[in-house]
């Protein structure tokens, strides 16, 4: 099946910092989405964005389709930032169920 | 409007009972997923229902686990036999559709599982 790997796994910012999550895949995909997950367990969603640039508030993401990589942008981090971060695509060849990676866990200091 | 909402939110069972699970998903969303997220094994489909097409069932991981989903709306995961690397966080979506263009999942908010 597909596969989605997700850099760097730990991330330590300073508040106000910027930051670049990576999201790379194996196969051609009809949907990508990133989440944030809280200390909660809640999974939100951020994007969805199988291709282009989207952008919301200090977030904001790109991917690109023909290379198989998606880009999360965070700028001016704030403490509530903190949390995982999942990249999580659609396979064009596998159904609609949705493969995840393996997150990037950020910790933004105060 | 109201989310993906799971019940219970914590249950914790004695090895070898069964349990149940419930998933209400967002008001007219057809398409409804269970995955599980676990230390291990991060975060895994089991099972996706799409209107009333037969289910995706190729993530289940044994054949003590089954879903069904009644009226195109309710869903209800049942765990048989309960073994401990069972336990993890239980978590449903539902998207308004199966097309990519309407195919964004919303998850709710998991049902903790702690088989003893």
């Amino acid at each position: 099946g597909i596969q989605v790997e997700q850099s760097p796994p730990d991330l330590i910012l300073q508040e106000g910092a910027n930051s670049t999550l990576r999201c790379n895949f194996s196969d051609s995909v009809n949907n990508l989405q990133w989440f944030h997950q809280n200390p909660w367990g809640q999974l939100i969603n951020l994007f969805y964005i199988p291709s282009g640039t989207k952008q919301n508030g200090r977030l904001s993401a790109t991917t690109v389709a023909t290379e198989r990589y998606s880009l999360l942008y965070i700028s001016s981090s704030q403490t509530t930032d903190s949390g995982v971060y999942f990249c999580a695509v659609e396979s064009h060849n596998a159904g609609n169920m949705l493969t995840f990676g393996g997150g990037t866990r950020l910790m933004v200091k105060p | 409007g109201a989310g993906v909402s799971q019940s219970p939110s914590n249950k914790v069972t004695e090895k070898g009972k069964d349990v149940e699970l419930r998933c209400d998903p967002i008001s007219g969303h057809t398409a409804l997923y269970w995955y599980r997220q676990s230390l291990g094994q991060g975060l895994e489909f089991l099972i996706y229902f799409q209107g009333n097409s037969a289910p995706d069932k190729s993530g289940l991981p044994s054949d003590r686990f089954s879903a069904e989903r009644t009226g195109g709306s309710v869903s209800t995961l049942t765990i048989q036999r309960t073994q401990q690397e069972d336990s993890a966080v239980y978590l449903c979506a539902s998207s308004l559709s199966s097309a990519p263009e309407e195919g964004t999942q919303y998850f709710g908010p998991g049902t903790r599982l702690l088989v003893l």
